[in-house]
């Protein structure tokens, strides 16, 4: 059973604000990562890391940043939402070994609106 | 560039059998996944194939060719609860070794 978490999961906020979105998980991965999905579309990854100090970009374009100081925690921040912001954010993480990124494991998801 | 290609919509009976096809083009490839998701919920894995041939996992295989770059997912004794909406992914090369993920197979399924 993966016990990976995310808060808020319903969020609506307005033009400019700062928001970050909570991700953690209890299974030790090193890695871990953001999507971003819209309503019946694929996922499209937006931020990644291989461990603590280390976070790489995606090939979606992100106006958010990430930040990895413990194994556990991955929280991703935008610092002035905008309603092209509005979407479902997803976070996973993966095991080091064997399947590694093909296996993942999602949170239950950060639904966003920004209005 | 890199995509996956899958059906949009697949349409079947309660206890029939299903097959749902992905074809990939990627720069390297290193495994075909498969994912569950249901309406308002979170992916889920189901399966992994890194090399040709069929992996089984109870009601659901999934089939992989490299040579063709062509997948599927098998879903057997289809249950009202598997109505989802399914996506295959590719962990290819590229800039960043990272899953690309079809735009997913809605399945539903009629009594």
């Amino acid at each position: 059973e993966a016990d990976i978490y995310q808060t808020p999961r319903y969020l609506v906020i307005g033009t400019g604000k700062k928001i970050t979105l909570e991700c953690s998980q209890t299974m030790g991965h090193d890695k871990m990562y953001w999507y971003q999905q819209d309503p019946g579309m694929e996922l499209h990854l937006i931020h990644y890391s291989y461990g603590v100090n280390s976070t790489e970009k995606g090939d979606l374009s992100s106006e958010s940043t990430v930040s990895r100081i413990r194994t556990e925690h991955f929280p991703l921040t935008l610092e002035s939402a905008r309603p092209s912001h509005t979407s479902q954010y997803l976070c996973a993480s993966s095991v080091p070994s064997g399947r590694g990124e093909n296996e993942q494991f999602f949170g239950p998801g950060t639904r966003l609106t920004v209005l | 560039g890199q995509s996956l290609e899958q059906p949009s919509e697949v349409t079947a009976v309660e206890g029939a059998i299903v097959q749902i096809n992905c074809t990939y083009q990627t720069s390297g490839f290193y495994g075909l996944s498969w994912y569950q998701q249901h309406d308002g919920g979170a992916p889920t894995f189901l399966s992994y194939n890194a090399l040709d041939g069929l992996e089984e996992t109870g009601r659901f295989s999934s089939f992989l060719s490299r040579s063709d770059s062509y997948g599927y997912l098998l879903l057997q004794e289809l249950q009202m609860k598997d109505s989802a909406s399914y996506f295959c992914a590719v962990r290819g090369g590229g800039s960043n070794y990272q899953l690309i993920w079809g735009a997913g197979t809605k399945l539903i399924i009629k009594p």
